[in-house]
């Protein structure tokens, strides 16, 4: 099934900086869901792409979908010490073994 | 409250011995997904049911098994436990296989093996 890769594994960033994860598939992804979960908390859906190129905005978070639809990132804009946790994308849908499995995602710490 | 309801939300036991977990999908979800969640690893993907009928398997030891019953609830039986075995275990639910509006997690259990 297919399989998304999500880099870096870790991102320790100052307060105020900002802070960028990617998702990268070497197979055409049908959408992109992008998640966070807090530390000792549950995932909690954020958005979902879906259209090439697709870019969606909340707040300070900035999600794009890539051209030919094989990668996303997630941009954070100034970095709050609310935004520690780990970030994880998922091409959800279908009942593909790898369209169900997240991977293990992007942990950020934000130091003060 | 996400509207995933998973109980116990912590259990402690031995190895050999056999758990169950419940979770209870949001109102008019027909899927629930078992997800494992180790220290420092991503969401692995456990099992799929979708209104009572395993949809699709991932990774998941012959040592556990799981349902979902005419209520939609679901319940993931883990027997023989190992110390491996411990971890956070959640549930998801969404209404049909794909969900522009993202899988419902609920709050987990995290399983302790001694």
């Amino acid at each position: 099934g297919q399989q998304v890769m999500q880099i870096p594994q870790y991102q320790h960033v100052q307060e105020g900086e900002d802070f960028t994860t990617y998702c990268n598939s070497s197979t055409t992804l049908s959408n992109i869901q992008w998640y966070k979960q807090r530390p000792g908390g549950h995932p909690v859906f954020l958005i979902q792409l879906v259209k090439s190129g697709e870019v969606k905005k909340q707040k300070r978070l900035t999600f794009q979908f890539g051209e030919a639809k094989k990668n996303s990132s997630l941009h954070i804009t100034a970095t709050q010490t609310t935004d520690v946790g780990t970030y994880f994308c998922n091409n959800a849908g279908g009942t593909s073994y790898g369209k169900l499995t997240f991977g293990q995602g992007t942990i950020l710490t934000v130091h003060p | 409250d996400s509207g995933v309801t998973q109980t116990p939300k912590h259990l402690i036991t031995a190895t050999g011995q056999r758990v169950t977990l419940r979770c209870s999908p949001r109102s008019g979800d027909l899927s629930v997904y078992w997800y494992q969640q180790s220290l420092d690893q991503g969401l692995q993907f456990l099992i799929q049911y979708y209104n009572g009928e395993e949809r699709a398997k991932g990774n998941i030891l012959e040592r556990f098994s799981a349902q979902q019953f005419p209520d939609l609830h679901s319940e993931l039986n883990l027997s023989s436990l190992e110390l491996g075995d411990s971890a956070l275990y959640f549930c998801a639910s969404s209404g049909t296989g794909a969900s522009p509006f993202g899988y419902t997690f609920g709050s987990g259990t995290r399983l302790t093996v001694v």
